[in-house]
């Protein structure tokens, strides 16, 4: 059974900085992994997919990376505004080509002006 | 483009009525929808699985009598909340999935209130 853990759960950062945020994965015979950023109330907003066979993916200021055999993504963004804070889930597929995503806690990333 | 969209976005009904979510995909074809719950300040849980013109796929410990599922076209998938109790309350969130790019799209979510 998947399980997905993010850390940190939480993070308090002044504009400017760039961060990361950590994301492990007890199964490795994923088929893709997405990234997502959720404001309060709302729904989820794709930022990123990277396919199994793939190491990274980058759009504007994210860039997120996968090591697959070690149950492993980070997701990178440089340069951190306040429009970013939001808090952002990891979901790695379960295995085999179901479509199911499997989603951690969170990290819930608020950017200080 | 990969618009998802979910109706209505907040509905309040008393307990012991009947609730139907709608979730559309807008601009593209979705052979494979999700529904998911989640409660606050956690993350989202998968409930079912919806294939166009079959029957759902529901996770263990989500009762399907409950919680009917109908996926009658590629474009739309409906969630019924049958005679719904206060404990129901929660965000419910569609999925739609692009053929062929395995990639989910999400819906801005429906707040149940039952009172």
């Amino acid at each position: 059974k998947q399980e997905v853990t993010q850390i940190p759960a939480a993070l308090s950062v002044p504009e400017g900085e760039n961060l990361v945020l950590n994301c492990s994965f007890t199964d490795s015979a994923i088929y893709n992994l997405q990234w997502f950023r959720q404001d309060p109330g709302k729904g989820l907003t794709s930022l990123l997919l990277i396919q199994s066979s793939q190491r990274e993916q980058t759009s504007g200021r994210l860039n997120a990376s996968l090591d697959k055999s070690s149950g492993r993504s980070t997701l990178y963004i440089a340069a951190s505004q306040p429009g970013d804070s939001a808090t952002y889930l990891c979901a790695p597929t379960g295995s085999g080509n179901t479509g199911k995503l499997i989603f951690g806690q969170g990290t819930t990333l608020q950017v200080k002006p | 483009g990969a618009v998802v969209s979910q109706h209505p976005s907040r509905v309040i009904c008393k307990s012991g009525t009947s609730v139907k979510i709608e979730c559309r995909s807008l601009d593209f074809q979705a052979t494979t929808m999700f529904w998911y719950r989640q409660f606050p300040k956690q993350s989202l849980m998968l409930m079912a699985t919806s294939n166009e013109g079959s029957k759902a796929t529901y996770e263990q410990g989500v009762e399907k009598d409950k919680f009917l599922i109908n996926h009658a076209s590629l474009t739309l998938s409906t969630l019924t909340v049958t005679s719904a109790h206060p404990e129901d309350s929660s965000f419910y969130i569609c999925s739609a999935q692009r053929y062929s790019y395995n990639e989910q799209f999400f819906g801005p979510g429906t707040r149940l209130t039952v009172l």
